[in-house]
């Protein structure tokens, strides 16, 4: 079964940066792009980015290109979602989405990993 | 960016009917921005419950169905049920880029 496993709380000081990881099992994982979303306490959900574990590739939102850094690591089948420079606005619940099948667009968002809470606080 | 805009909050009695939208700053919303719909309770992680519009996953309940409204994405709740209150995302597609919108508490009272 597809499971998405993701790294543990983490809290962080302002300035500093957060790498939270998402590791994938139960698929192929270069198969399927990887989202990543963040929800801030009592907030709602905003997209990041997205990232091609075949070849790497990544789209961010605008709101955090030059910050955030999406990577992976096929032998691990994990990726990565590092966030840089970090203020007390980026404290959130952090979640990997496994994204669409890369050849045929489908089954976008059908499993969550189970989030990772940042706190970023001095 | 796009903005995508949801009803704050909704109400609906046990076994009614609701319609939860979802539009977009840019005009009307078409299957062209592939609009999912989520659904999140306290604690959890959401789940998705419509893709492309009205598409349905085997984990969806048949009471939720999707379409597109008078230029926005619906989500119709059908015979409402208590395990439904919970906050609800709509999703857009804008060339590769995703928008989420601010979400709908809805209420079964």
């Amino acid at each position: 079964q597809v499971q998405l496993v993701q790294s543990g709380a983490e809290v962080k000081k302002p300035g500093a940066s957060v790498k939270v990881s998402c590791k994938a099992s139960g698929y192929t994982f270069t198969s399927y792009y990887m989202h990543w979303v963040r929800q801030a306490p009592g907030q709602g959900l905003e997209w990041m980015g997205v990232i091609n574990p075949s070849g790497g590739s990544t789209n961010s939102a605008q709101k955090f290109q030059g910050r955030v850094t999406m990577t992976r690591d096929t032998s691990t089948t994990t990726v990565y979602m590092e966030l840089s420079s970090l203020r007390s606005k980026d404290t959130a619940v952090y979640y990997c989405a496994r994204g669409p099948d890369i050849l045929t667009l489908t089954t976008d968002f059908d499993f969550w990993g189970q989030g990772t809470l940042v706190t970023v606080s001095s | 960016q796009a903005v995508v805009t949801q009803e704050p909050s909704l109400t609906v009695s046990p076994g009614g009917t609701v319609t939860l939208t979802c539009g977009s700053s840019t005009g009307a919303v078409t299957s062209g921005h592939y609009p999912y719909w989520f659904q999140q309770k306290p604690g959890q992680a959401p789940m998705t419950l419509i893709y492309d519009t009205s598409n349905k996953h085997s984990w969806t309940p048949a009471r939720f169905s999707g379409s597109l409204l008078g230029g926005k994405a619906a989500l119709t709740l059908s015979g409402a049920q208590p395990e439904d209150e919970a906050e609800y995302y709509c999703l857009l597609t804008y060339n590769a880029a995703r928008v989420f919108g601010g979400g709908t508490q809805l209420t079964v009272l």
